[in-house]
């Protein structure tokens, strides 16, 4: 399928790495954030998410860290694997309903 | 258990045509958000319908219409296409209007000429 990648800011690791895809968010408001991930030719895919009443959340692999003082957003993934390659969004949620406002994204490439 | 379902799964359509788009939500989600990602950029809000109201309305023409139906499935309308409708429209489903997790489709892809 058609890459959603094209013109995307890039993060390539080596399997085995730790991957930290950053994300700046605009509304002070917004009080719950998700991570997408996106394959090619795909929706996006819920990774992790998170409340502005915390800081930090952990999954499997993976960890989102909240910063609302300077409006920040990382996503941590632990021994990144070729099948993390994709494109990542972040998602804030806007004006009290479940509609989301999507970041740029950033494209990961895992090398083997 | 199904996810979201969308259809068609690809389309071509020419200026001033109108397109119609379809979404099954997860079974017992009642609400459905409809996006639209042009190719290199994250997907941007189009509507969100809950309970068949309309919820929320993003940034787009009116040329753009959709509505919910009693059994939770959504149709996206455009009308008068032009060559920038092109993009690939998402259907999200949830279980609630309000936060938490939204389940995407795989889209459908829609090409203007």
């Amino acid at each position: 399928g058609e890459s959603v990648g094209l013109h995307l800011p890039t993060l390539s690791v080596q399997e085995g790495d730790n991957s930290i895809i950053n994300c700046a968010y605009s509304n002070s408001a917004s009080d719950y954030f998700i991570w997408y991930k996106q394959e090619s030719g795909k929706g996006p895919q819920f990774i992790i998410d998170i409340r502005s009443n915390m800081d930090k959340r952990q999954g499997q692999r993976v960890t989102v860290l909240l910063n609302k003082t300077v409006k920040h957003l990382s996503l941590q993934i632990a021994a990144t694997q070729p099948g993390d390659s994709a494109v990542y969004f972040c998602a804030e949620n806007s004006e009290g309903y479940s509609t989301l406002t999507f970041g740029k994204g950033t494209m990961l490439l895992v090398s083997p | 258990d199904a996810g979201v379902t969308q259809s068609p799964t690809h389309l071509i359509k020419t200026r001033g045509q109108h397109v119609t788009l379809r979404c099954s939500p997860i079974s017992g989600h009642k609400s459905v958000s409809w996006y639209q990602q042009v190719l290199g950029q994250g997907p941007q809000f189009i509507f969100q319908y809950y309970e068949k109201e309309e919820r929320g309305r993003g940034n787009f023409p009116d040329r753009f219409s959709a509505r919910q139906f009693p059994n939770y499935s959504s149709e996206l309308n455009v009308n008068a296409l032009l060559l920038g409708d092109s993009a690939l429209y998402l259907c999200a489903s949830s279980s609630s209007p309000g936060l938490g997790e939204q389940y995407f489709g795989p889209g459908t892809r829609l090409t203007v000429t």
